[in-house]
């Protein structure tokens, strides 16, 4: 039970590439989210999802997409890397919205 | 929307004593408040959680309370030891499934 697996664990962009930041979780979560953290701001929501199939913007989803076509898997896609993106993102997963998040180990993003 | 605020950002006890962290909220909507701990380089972990049809909740030595009037939670901590040294953040779940979080407390344990 490796619970949610995030991949790779650091990056560095050039301005203006694209990548997919990965998430996989094998606990049978319904509800994934996406969070990106910047020193002194805690954690942002940027997408999540209800179930597959489902998803909706959080606090900050510009220039991020995502989508959720199985239950287990949950990628983030920067769509053209600015530095503004710099920053590290952490993928979570719970069995129903509103209850106990369980956290990737992180996505270091380095955007120059 | 939510916003969640966090009280102090920076806090020291001494090894042993409490410590408290207050979060106030803004949507009377919200129903779900969480506490995590991130310790330095590595991924947050709910330590404690409480839901708006109860107003306090204790595992050992740590407790929240709710107070839904005034729109603020609190996170306890009592009898300090150096491994609470991290960071702890509050947050707020509202009716559309988004958790609000705050900017993050954080607490060091003097010796």
């Amino acid at each position: 039970n490796a619970g949610v697996t995030q991949t790779p664990k650091f990056q560095v962009l050039k301005t203006g590439q694209s990548m997919t930041l990965q998430c996989a979780q094998d606990m049978n979560h319904e509800y994934m989210s996406w969070y990106r953290q910047d020193p002194g701001m805690g954690l942002r929501l940027i997408h999540y999802s209800v179930g597959a199939g489902i998803t909706d913007q959080g606090e900050v989803p510009n220039g991020y997409n995502v989508s959720r076509s199985t239950t287990e898997d949950f990628p983030l896609r920067l769509l053209s890397a600015a530095p503004s993106q710099t920053s590290v993102y952490f993928c979570a997963s719970s069995r129903q919205p509103n209850s106990p998040l369980h956290f990737g180990n992180g996505t270091r993003l380095t955007v120059t | 929307g939510e916003n969640v605020e966090q009280h102090p950002s920076t806090l020291s006890v001494q090894e042993g004593d409490s410590a408290v962290i207050k979060c106030t909220y803004s949507d009377s909507a919200s129903n779900y408040f969480p506490w995590y701990k991130q310790e330095l380089g590595k991924r947050p972990q709910l330590i404690i959680d409480i839901r708006s049809n109860v107003g306090e909740k204790k595992d050992q030595r740590i407790a929240v309370t709710l107070n839904k009037t005034a729109k603020h939670f609190s996170l306890h901590i009592t009898e300090t030891q150096p491994e609470d040294s991290a960071v702890y953040f509050c947050a707020a779940g509202d009716s559309n499934y988004q958790l609000i979080w705050g900017a993050g407390t954080k607490l060091i344990i003097k010796p």
